[in-house]
């Protein structure tokens, strides 16, 4: 079954800390994975983009990961904002068809 | 500034009342979706159009109907017989396979 999971539901982390948020995925085929943050009553905006051949890549103070092999991807945040308290989504595209899988999501919120 | 457009942000519902919500895009891309987004559930596929006058029912499909007569408008109509509208509703155009979005329609149901 196509599935993508993410852990923790929610987290609450003080300014300035560092988290990290996982997503394990059963898509198949797989090509691409993506992380999208999503602020409260908005639409949910990209992030990242982690392609089957790639383990990390950086943005600013977002780093993700894609273990192709274990088929876990994770994001890791640096030095906290308040502007980070958002809701953030992995989503896995179903190579060669319209689909994309959503997992539920990891709600996070940064206090000061 | 190119990009999506839902409107209204905010819709309220009688119970027997069809509504339909907006979605236009001015990103020039062929395929859009439109997914309902529940507290602590995925977002679901309710519909989805790979180009003008094409369109295909998604996971959650009834209760709902679509029409695509322009590329850049993807309007969704909300009718009676969805028996549980009230959600956030997204619209997405897709574009080298990332997924643009709208800022959201929150429908409740009086």
């Amino acid at each position: 079954k196509n599935q993508v999971e993410q852990s923790p539901q929610s987290l609450i982390i003080l300014e300035g800390k560092n988290c990290t948020l996982q997503c394990n995925y059963t898509v198949s085929p797989f090509s691409n994975l993506r992380w999208y943050k999503q602020d409260t009553g908005r639409g949910p905006v990209s992030l990242t983009i982690m392609t089957f051949s790639e383990n990390t890549k950086s943005n600013r103070r977002y780093t993700a990961t894609l273990d192709a092999d274990t088929k876990q991807s994770s994001l890791h945040i640096t030095a906290s904002q308040l502007s980070d308290s958002a809701s953030y989504i992995c989503v896995v595209p179903r190579s060669g068809t319209y689909k994309y899988i959503f997992g539920t999501g990891t709600r996070l919120k940064v206090l000061a | 500034d190119g990009g999506i457009t839902q409107s209204p942000k905010y819709l309220f519902r009688k119970e027997g009342q069809n509504v339909t919500l907006s979605c236009e895009q001015n990103l020039n891309h062929d395929a859009m979706y439109w997914y309902r987004q529940d507290p602590g559930q995925g977002l679901r596929l309710i519909y989805y159009s790979q180009i003008v006058n094409d369109f295909q029912k998604g996971d959650i499909a009834e209760g709902y109907s679509v029409s695509r007569e322009k590329k850049e408008s993807f309007p969704l109509t909300v009718t009676s017989a969805q028996k549980n509208p009230t959600a956030f509703y997204l619209c997405a155009s897709k574009s080298t396979g990332e997924l643009f979005f709208g800022e959201g329609s929150r429908l409740t149901v009086l």
